[in-house]
């Protein structure tokens, strides 16, 4: 069974511009949530979606957003980038509602200039 | 709100010996518990988890932890390490409840493996 997957892998951006990453879960995982990691902050939880709506959500700022669509794919778009917005973003996807075993994704390596 | 705390940023350890990392909880009602793996320029890979079951938790490649309510802690042992052993590992957390997907991490320990 394929892993989760997130495109792209990398991403360079500059300050202002929005952008819009991907995450594809493992085959019949409804739940999906999103994290930032940075060397400053670690691995911080952003929000977590399960059957097209948001459950979970972190302490960030509401230029960051997601959604989820029908088959469980996720995006998750942030506005106004900023330098701080340089991260790694992992996303993650559980089998079941409540599901505390989470399957991360490679991550995309987002470099804001 | 769930914390966790990993002691030690980094461990240096020789090929053959005993690999302990440390993770101490803070929770009065014992939460779920989780160790993951990080290797350079990859996502998260879970060893082991603690839902409830036996206190001492086998996982993968050689790994386990135990439980200890008394001492907060679910500290990740593997009795001989490997040169793949070394990585970043990540202690994590989450309640037992509507919020169980929302782990709460450490900060990590880069494990260095040395010949």
């Amino acid at each position: 069974k394929a892993g989760v997957t997130q495109t792209p892998r990398y991403l360079i951006k500059t300050r202002g511009q929005q952008v819009t990453l991907s995450c594809s879960p493992i085959s019949g995982h409804r739940s999906v949530s999103w994290y930032q990691q940075t060397p400053g902050q670690g691995l911080q939880f952003l929000f977590e979606y399960f059957s097209e709506t948001q459950r979970n959500k972190g302490n960030f700022p509401g230029r960051f957003s997601g959604r989820q669509f029908s088959n469980s794919r996720s995006e998750m778009n942030v506005s106004t980038l900023e330098l701080g917005d340089s991260a790694l973003y992992l996303c993650a996807s559980s089998l079941q509602d409540l599901s505390y075993e989470q399957y991360f994704g490679p991550g995309t390596r987002l470099t804001v200039t | 709100a769930q914390s966790v705390t990993q002691l030690g940023s980094h461990v240096s350890v020789s090929e053959g010996a005993l690999v302990l990392l440390r993770c101490n909880y803070s929770s009065s009602v014992p939460p779920y518990l989780f160790w993951y793996v990080q290797y350079p320029n990859q996502g998260l890979q879970l060893l082991l988890k603690y839902t409830s079951a036996a206190t001492l938790v086998k996982g993968i490649n050689g790994f386990e932890a135990e439980f200890k309510k008394s001492e907060t802690s679910f500290h990740l042992t593997k009795p001989s390490a490997h040169m793949s052993d070394a990585a970043e590992y990540f202690c994590a957390v989450s309640d037992r409840d509507g919020t169980a997907s929302k782990l709460t991490f450490g900060t990590g320990t880069r494990l260095q493996v040395t010949l």
